[in-house]
């Protein structure tokens, strides 16, 4: 079985540029998270989504945007990009929504992001 | 306000020992725990998890530790591998209502190296 797929893995951007990053979920799974990771961090929250609708969003700029398709798969959108925005940013699958005893999230390979 | 801590940043363990990693916490609504070991360009991967309902959760070499009272969890890893040479994070989930989902606070790391 598939895992959390990320794509791309690597890439350089110039300041003030876009980019996409995307993911595909472990089959089954309906809720897509994003977390940037920085080194010597943990991942930090950006987005959570659930059944396409926008479930948590974390202490990020305006510039980072996401959104969740029908199949589950996801975007992670960042404008204007700053030197700062470097960093790995990682996709991660769950189960999704509701109450239940323990919630596992996988995560992807994740993106390197090298802004310059 | 760093809610879960990792206050080792690195350990280093001669192989076949034990390895303790740490992790400490501050909110009480904490009900699931996870580690995860990450390896260089990789994502992170899930290792083992403990429910708030238990106090100790098994898997081959791996087990978690929790005191509630303490709000503070350890992994211990026995016997130690040069394989096991990987940082290691520690998270915390709660339940959000208004959200219907899960919320995951990371620790920023333990880096773990086994001797040969």
């Amino acid at each position: 079985d598939a895992g959390v797929t990320q794509s791309p893995t690597h890439l350089i951007k110039t300041r003030g540029q876009h980019v996409t990053l995307r993911c595909s979920p472990i089959s089954g799974h309906k809720s897509v998270s994003w977390y940037q990771q920085v080194l010597g961090q943990g991942p930090q929250f950006i987005f959570q989504y659930y059944e396409k609708e926008e479930r948590g969003r974390g202490n990020f700029p305006d510039r980072f945007s996401a959104r969740q398709f029908p199949n589950y798969s996801s975007e992670l959108n960042v404008n204007a990009l700053l030197l700062g925005d470097s960093a790995l940013y990682l996709c991660a699958s769950s189960g999704g929504g509701g109450r239940r005893t323990g919630n596992t999230i996988y995560f992807g390979e994740g993106s390197w992001l090298t802004v310059v | 306000d760093q809610q879960v801590k990792q206050n080792s940043p690195s350990l280093s363990v001669q192989e076949g020992r034990i390895s303790i990693l740490n992790c400490d916490y501050t909110n009480s609504m904490f009900d699931y725990f996870l580690w995860y070991k990450k390896y260089p360009a990789e994502g992170p991967t899930f290792l083992i998890s403990i429910s708030s309902i238990k106090d100790k959760n098994e898997d081959g070499r791996f087990t978690v530790f929790l005191n509630k009272s303490a709000k503070h969890l350890s992994l211990h890893i026995v016997p130690s591998q040069p394989g096991d040479s990987a940082v290691y994070f520690c998270a915390a989930s709660d339940f959000i209502r208004n959200r219907g989902t899960y919320k995951y606070i990371f620790g920023t790391g333990t880096r773990l190296k086994v001797l040969a």
